[in-house]
C-alpha cells in the first residue's frame, strides 16, 4: 500500500486549495478513505471521510461547509477542495485508508501528509 | 479540546507495564469500537488496535486494548525504549464523524 499526498502549499486566509491522495498497492474502491490533519505540536484530528464507492462522506464541524472529500474510482485519487480556509486550518494534511469500504475509525495505512500553511 | 480525554503523559521503565486510559461518553466509545494509534515523532500514525482489542497483522501482543462501558485502555507490556511515542485513541461519534483523543506522550525512563 502506498499513498502518496500533494497539493498542500501556502494560501491566504480566505483561500482555496485541493489535495490530492494517489493510491497504490490495493484496489481503492474497496476500502473507505480519509483525511486526518495534525496542526504543528498539536493531535490528530479527523477531517472527512468517503466511502468506498463515493456515495457516501462525512466532514468533522471544523470543515462542513468549506471542504468537499472526493474520489475518482477509475484513478486511485483521492481529493479533497477546501475553501474559506483560515489560519486554524493550517496543518499537516493526511490520507489514510479505511480497513474496508465503509471503515473510517480503523485507518491500517497512512501516508506521509502534504503541509497546509494559511497565512498573509 | 478533544472529544476523547487522555492524559497528556505516561512514563514507565524499560520491561515494565503502562497503561494508557481514554474516556469518551455514549456518543463515541459507548457505542462504538476503540481503535489505538502510535505515532513516532516526524512519521504517519500507525494503527495499533482496532475494534476495542485486535491487533494488525506485525503488531506484537505486547500491546493490548480494552474497553468497558464509555472508557478504553491501551496497555503495553515489556516496555522498549522504541515504544518512545505520542499514542492516540480514536472513536466514530454520533455527530457522524471520528474523534481522536487528545493523546498520550510516552516516555520510557
Amino acid at each position: 500500500v502506498q499513498l502518496l499526498e500533494s497539493g498542500g502549499g501556502l494560501v491566504q486566509p480566505g483561500g482555496s486549495l485541493r489535495l490530492s491522495c494517489a493510491a497504490s498497492g490495493f484496489t481503492f474502491s474497496n476500502y473507505a478513505m480519509s483525511w486526518v490533519r495534525q496542526a504543528p505540536g498539536k493531535g490528530l484530528e479527523w477531517v472527512s471521510g468517503i466511502i468506498g464507492s463515493g456515495v457516501d462522506a462525512h466532514y468533522a464541524g471544523s470543515a462542513k461547509g468549506r471542504f468537499t472529500i472526493s474520489r475518482d474510482n477509475s484513478k486511485n485519487t483521492l481529493s479533497l477542495q477546501m475553501s474559506g480556509l483560515r489560519a486554524e486550518d493550517t496543518a499537516l494534511y493526511y490520507c489514510a485508508k479505511g480497513s474496508f469500504s465503509g471503515s473510517f475509525n480503523e485507518l491500517d495505512s497512512w501516508g506521509q501528509g502534504t503541509l497546509v500553511t494559511v497565512s498573509s | 479540546q478533544s472529544v476523547l480525554t487522555q492524559p497528556p503523559s505516561v512514563s514507565a521503565a524499560p520491561g515494565q507495564k503502562v497503561t494508557v486510559s481514554c474516556s469518551g461518553s455514549s456518543s463515541n466509545i459507548g457505542n462504538n469500537y476503540v481503535s489505538w494509534y502510535q505515532q513516532v515523532p516526524g512519521t504517519a500514525p500507525k494503527l495499533l488496535i482496532y475494534e476495542n482489542n485486535k491487533r494488525p497483522s506485525g503488531i506484537p501482543d505486547r500491546f493490548s486494548g480494552s474497553k468497558s462501558g464509555t472508557s478504553a485502555t491501551l496497555g503495553i507490556t515489556g516496555l522498549q525504549t522504541g515504544d518512545e511515542a505520542d499514542y492516540y485513541c480514536a472513536s466514530w461519534d454520533s455527530s457522524l464523524s471520528d474523534v481522536f483523543g487528545g493523546g498520550t506522550k510516552l516516555t520510557v525512563l
